[in-house]
C-alpha cells in the first residue's frame, strides 16, 4: 500500500527542537522528492522546503533557513524533519508528502500530519 | 516568493449548484499550479496538477483552467461530499506557495 505513515504529537517547550518523521512504503523511495508543509490553527498551509531522496539536495523556505533541516533514511525509508528554538508560532500540524523540486504533479500523497504544540 | 490568493475566502451553496474557485499568482506560473481539497480534521489531498489535470480517482466534477496567473477550480455539481477547505499551490519556482484556502460550505 502506499503510503506516508508520520510520527505521533508532540509537546515541547519554547527553545527547544522537534523531530518530526515519515515513514514511506509502496513505491521506490529514491525515486523521489519530499516535502513538509505545516498548518497552524485556523490557518492555511505553509511550504517548508522539500529534500531529494536520491540525492539529499534540499530547498529550504526561506523564513525558516537556519532552523529547519530534512534528512532521508535511504535504509529504512524515513524522512526526517528538525526544526530547533521553538516559538509558540511553530504550534501547528506538520504534513509530509511525496514530491517536490521539479515534480510534474507537485506533490500526489500526504502524510496524516503531526501535531506539535509549543507551551511552556 | 510568488504569492498566491485565492477568492472567495468562504462559498456557500446549495448541493447541484456550480461553484467557482478563484487563485491568482502575483507573478506568472505557466500552468505549474495544483489544488488540493482539505476535509475537516484531515490531510489535504491532491485533486489537480499542471492546472488542468484530474488527479486519479478524482470524480469528474471536478475541473481546473487557467495558465499565467489566473487559475479556477470549478465543481460542477456541489454534492454534500464536497464540504472542505480547497488550497491552490504554485510549484513553478523552487520556492512553493500556497493560497490562504477557500473554505465551501452547503447552504
Amino acid at each position: 500500500q502506499v503510503l506516508l505513515l508520520q510520527s505521533g504529537a508532540e509537546v515541547k517547550k519554547p527553545g527547544a527542537s522537534v523531530n518530526v518523521s515519515c515513514q514511506a512504503s509502496g513505491f521506490t523511495f529514491t525515486e523521489y522528492h519530499f516535502t513538509w508543509v505545516r498548518q497552524a490553527p485556523g490557518e492555511g498551509l505553509e511550504w517548508m522546503g522539500w529534500i531529494s531522496a536520491y540525492n539529499g539536495n534540499t530547498k529550504y523556505a526561506q523564513k525558516l533557513q537556519g532552523r529547519v533541516t530534512m534528512t532521508t533514511d535511504t535504509s529504512t525509508n524515513i524522512v526526517y524533519m528538525e526544526l530547533t528554538s521553538l516559538t509558540f508560532d511553530d504550534t501547528a500540524v506538520y504534513y509530509c508528502a511525496r514530491g517536490g523540486g521539479s515534480s510534474p504533479k507537485g506533490v500526489d500523497l500526504w502524510g496524516q500530519g503531526t501535531l506539535v504544540t509549543v507551551s511552556s | 516568493d510568488v504569492q498566491m490568493t485565492q477568492s472567495p475566502s468562504t462559498l456557500s451553496a446549495s448541493v447541484g449548484d456550480r461553484v467557482t474557485i478563484t487563485c491568482r499568482a502575483s507573478q506568472t506560473i505557466g500552468s505549474w499550479l495544483a489544488w488540493h481539497q482539505q476535509k475537516p480534521g484531515k490531510a489535504p489531498k491532491l485533486l489537480i496538477y499542471k492546472a488542468s489535470t484530474l488527479e486519479s480517482g478524482v470524480p469528474s466534477r471536478f475541473s481546473g483552467s487557467g495558465s499565467g496567473t489566473d487559475f479556477t477550480l470549478t465543481i460542477s455539481s456541489l454534492q454534500p461530499d464536497d464540504v472542505a477547505t480547497y488550497h491552490c499551490q504554485q510549484y513553478n519556482t523552487e520556492s512553493w506557495t500556497f493560497g490562504q484556502g477557500t473554505k465551501v460550505e452547503i447552504k
